[in-house]
């Protein structure tokens, strides 16, 4: 069952600031995020692990909520580069551990305005 | 630094005929994903591939849909008597080891379209 996201779109003006959601039914080992420009490949973001690690990109922050089994991601002083549609994708706990399968969600369109 | 390659970038096929998409993953890379993203849709998860191994196919249609990473060479997914469902963006991502801590690159995608 893949992941829910929200919003589905948000819309910004440069320089404002967006969350966005990701929520799972299962118990999750890691977070992945990424964004895909039309046309594009999806870019890597960052990884959220189970117990707090998280690895990526400097601009960006991210929470993972254990408990809840929800992610967000916080882009903060949004730039022109930011547009696209943004993707979580989970890895299931397997006893511990998970080789890479993700799930993904169905993407958020964020669009910013100068 | 290379980085995941994919070809071909575009690829138009009749009804009927076959697509074979390849994929080199990043260097010192040695696991594969294939993924599937129809217009306007997500990615879906199709194959996981160590060299000459598959590892999980879950995603794969039972019919039609193969994928092999021998031990030379790129990753290949193919697809044989194409439909025109099957018209989608096909993405591999690699990654150094197999394990959901580590991050994935995707390659810039086949785009099929089936006429």
């Amino acid at each position: 069952q893949q992941p829910v996201q929200s919003p589905q779109a948000v819309i910004l003006r440069e320089g404002e600031d967006a969350v966005i959601n990701c929520s799972s039914s299962k118990a999750l080992y890691s977070v992945h995020w990424y964004r895909q420009k039309h046309g594009e490949a999806p870019v890597f973001l960052m990884i959220l692990l189970k117990g707090g690690e998280q690895k990526g990109h400097e601009k960006i922050s991210a929470s993972f909520n254990e408990k809840k089994q929800q992610s967000s991601l916080y882009l903060t002083a949004s730039q022109l580069s930011y547009s696209g549609t943004y993707f979580c994708g989970t890895a299931v706990n397997a006893g511990g551990t998970s080789y890479g399968k993700l799930t993904f969600g169905q993407g958020t369109i964020l669009t910013v305005h100068p | 630094n290379a980085g995941v390659m994919q070809n071909p970038r575009h690829l138009v096929r009749r009804r009927g005929q076959e697509a074979r998409l390849r994929c080199s993953p990043m260097k010192g890379h040695s696991h594969v994903y294939w993924y599937r993203q129809l217009p306007e849709e997500g990615l879906k998860f199709m194959v996981y591939l160590q060299k000459e191994n598959i590892i999980d196919e879950s995603g794969m249609p039972k019919e039609r849909f193969s994928a092999e990473f021998p031990k030379e060479g790129p990753s290949i997914l193919r697809i044989q008597q194409v439909v025109r469902g099957d018209s989608a963006a096909y993405f591999c991502a690699s990654s150094g080891l197999a394990d959901s801590s580590y991050e994935q690159y995707f390659g810039p995608g086949t785009r099929l379209t089936v006429t």
